[in-house]
């Protein structure tokens, strides 16, 4: 089954880029969307955004500014990059695989976050 | 911007006992809504999407309805693994709403 892994620096800091990487195996990266979802301790998920195999990118607009997402399918995987980082920035970080499902008729579409990694905490502080 | 937001903030109830989750939207999602569990230090998990849908492997106690801006998620005989925190999403800008915290009476 498709496994997902985050990796990169668990400590970065202030007014530095935040980089991580995701890694997909068990299946190929192609032909989806990958999420980038991030939860600071103790308080709920906010979703950053996602990224298409082709490259295409939707964010969230609180963090748009900041955000760069890509994808490297010759490796399957795909990255996250947050600048001007500051405490706030801490949090556990996860990717996640957004699933599509067939529906009634002739729909065709999301289904959530049906795959996750099991997180990374990144710590932003000097 | 679509705002979501989960009600109550944390619910009460004994094991084998009915929970009845509610989430609501600032504006219609249709039935682009997804509920996850998450328990403590572990990543989401997927129950419901499609507004009612489960997920595959999720147990029949979890059941969801609604559509537009209203939402339920209902476990109908909670188990002690059932308690976790909920979320829902909507999938027309993906934004979270902030969770409820089902905990033992």
């Amino acid at each position: 089954q498709v496994q997902l892994q985050e990796s990169g620096p668990g400590l970065v800091k202030p007014s530095e880029t935040l980089s991580l990487t995701c890694t997909v195996s068990g299946g190929s990266i192609s032909s989806y969307y990958w999420s980038w979802i991030r939860q600071p301790a103790g308080k709920g998920l906010e979703w950053i955004g996602r990224i298409y195999t082709s490259g295409s990118t939707n964010y969230n607009p609180s963090l748009k500014s900041r955000v760069t997402m890509s994808v490297d399918t010759s490796k399957n995987q795909f990255s996250l990059k947050l600048s001007s980082v500051t405490a706030a920035d801490t949090a556990v970080y996860y990717c996640a695989r957004v699933g599509y499902y067939y529906g009634s008729g002739s729909y065709y579409g999301p289904m959530g976050m049906d795959v996750w990694g099991q997180g990374t905490t990144v710590t932003v502080s000097s | 911007e679509i705002v979501m937001t989960q009600s109550p903030a944390t619910l009460s109830v004994s094991p084998g006992e009915r929970a009845t989750l509610s989430c609501r939207a600032s504006q219609s999602v249709s039935s682009n809504l997804a509920w996850y569990q998450q328990k403590p230090g572990q990543a989401p998990r997927l129950l419901i999407y499609g507004a009612s849908t489960r997920a595959t492997g999720i147990p029949a106690r979890f059941s969801g309805s609604g559509s537009g801006t209203e939402f339920t998620l209902t476990i109908s005989s909670l188990q002690s693994e059932d308690f976790a925190v909920y979320y829902c999403q909507q999938y027309n800008n993906w934004l979270f709403g902030p969770g409820t915290k089902v905990d033992i009476k």
